[in-house]
């Protein structure tokens, strides 16, 4: 079956740091990958996707390059904010049919100023 | 609406009781997914609605757990005989079609407290 693996939390950085959250899958098929946030108190937001090998995600100074040779998608950014404060999950869905979402356990990030 | 909406935000019961949880999805958006959140146990997938149908009900933890949707548009899900293993934040989320590659738009939660 599918799953995905997130690097445990938290992760404790400094303002304008530099973030890495490691996240690897494992997947039958071809899958589309997601970084989903959520903020304390809030639900989960889409934070950025890739449905295709070597595509790269990006949003709001976040990245992430789907990487089909170590089963891996990575999530990055340059130098983080406090308001980067979350928790950060990894999830994938198969691209055929319909497909439910399968999450990583998520990944805390602390960032302080 | 403009999101997915959930109410109530907070719940606490007792032990035993029975609890409906609502989830009100975007409009036009024909998938509607139910899942848990627990601490220690990332996401847990509960049920998916494709319309007023429920193809894959494979999450449910318990017989009494279950869920319904009518009118291709507002989910219930009511919990029977509520024990306090069933604490923990449920999310519903919606999409266009269902269709694997697009994503979900979640709603808030709701916090169930079982005392």
């Amino acid at each position: 079956g599918n799953s995905v693996t997130q690097m445990e939390g938290p992760v404790t950085l400094s303002e304008e740091a530099f973030l890495t959250i490691n996240c690897t899958y494992t997947a039958t098929g071809y899958p589309s990958l997601f970084w989903y946030v959520q903020y304390p108190g809030e639900g989960l937001q889409l934070l950025l996707k890739a449905t295709k090998a070597d595509d790269k995600g990006s949003n709001k100074g976040f990245e992430a390059t789907y990487r089909k040779e170590t089963t891996s998608f990575h999530l990055e950014k340059g130098s983080v904010q406090v308001s980067d404060s979350a928790v950060y999950f990894c999830a994938l869905s198969e691209n055929s049919g319909y497909s439910t979402l399968t999450f990583g356990k998520g990944t805390m990030l602390l960032v302080s100023p | 609406g403009a999101g997915v909406s959930q109410s109530p935000s907070n719940k606490v019961t007792e032990k035993g009781k029975d609890v409906e949880l609502r989830c009100d999805p975007i409009s036009g958006h024909t998938a509607l997914y139910w899942y848990r959140q627990s601490l220690g146990q990332g996401l847990e997938f509960l049920i998916y609605f494709q319309g007023n149908s429920a193809p894959d009900k494979s999450g449910l933890p318990s017989d009494r757990f279950s869920a319904e949707r009518t009118g291709g548009s507002v989910s219930t899900l009511t919990i029977q005989r509520t024990q306090q293993e069933d604490s923990a934040v449920y999310l519903c989320a919606s999409s266009p079609t269902g269709q694997g590659g697009i994503g979900y738009t979640f709603g808030s939660g709701t916090r169930l407290t079982v005392v």
